[in-house]
């Protein structure tokens, strides 16, 4: 039984440019949580997709967007990148909204902004 | 302001050895708290979850207190072995869903032969 699945797994962009984070939730899982995190932080939520609609999102500008598919598996995606965009981005996923007790983390993508 | 708080935030112990970290939280209202091993450059993955009513849990080696009065949880670690060493996140829900879900910035674990 595959797990949350992310990738890239590291990416190097440009200032300005704009990047696509993709991740497959765990199978029975519906529901898609994005997190950033700073080295040597905690995770910072910034949205969660449920039914193919953004449900909830974090203080994160709107640069940062994002999409999930029919399949439940879900895209992040970063315009205008900046020099502390670079961070470790995790995707969680549940079953439901309401499904904090079942959260499944992938293992990352880490994003190097230069 | 909601926020979770965690210590020390860094720890160094020795092979064998047993070890406590730290967390306090202002998260109101509560829905539950979960501790998380995080190896470096990988994700979370969940070692305990305890709701309002439970005041302890264990998972292994892994023993997790809280106490919803005063707002703190302790994550115990017991007969510590080198793969112990990673961030430990302590993670506190208010809510049902992300937005008022807050992490806690971690305590490195670190242990030495």
């Amino acid at each position: 039984d595959a797990g949350v699945t992310q990738s890239p797994t590291h990416l190097i962009k440009t200032r300005g440019q704009q990047v696509t984070l993709r991740c497959s939730p765990k199978s029975g899982h519906d529901t898609v949580s994005w997190y950033q995190q700073a080295l040597g932080q905690g995770p910072q939520f910034i949205f969660q997709y449920y039914e193919e609609e953004e449900r909830q999102r974090g203080n994160f500008p709107d640069r940062f967007s994002g999409h999930q598919f029919p399949n439940y598996s879900s895209e992040l995606n970063v315009n205008a990148l900046l020099l502390g965009d670079s961070a470790l981005y995790l995707c969680a996923s549940s079953g439901g909204p309401g499904g904090d007790y079942g959260y499944t983390f992938g293992s990352g993508t880490r994003l190097t902004v230069v | 302001k909601n926020q979770v708080e965690q210590s020390p935030q860094s720890l160094i112990i020795l092979e064998g050895k047993n070890c406590t970290l730290q967390c306090n939280y202002t998260v109101s209202p509560f829905s539950n708290l979960r501790w998380y091993k995080q190896d470096t450059g990988r994700g979370p993955v969940s070692l305990t979850i305890m709701t309002f009513s439970e005041n302890t849990k264990s998972n292994g080696r892994y023993t997790a207190t809280l106490d919803a009065d005063t707002k703190q949880s302790s994550l115990h670690i017991t007969a510590s072995q080198l793969s112990d060493s990673a961030s430990y996140i302590c993670v506190v829900s208010g809510d049902t869903g992300g937005f008022k879900t807050i992490f806690g910035a971690g305590t490195r674990l670190f242990v030495k032969a």
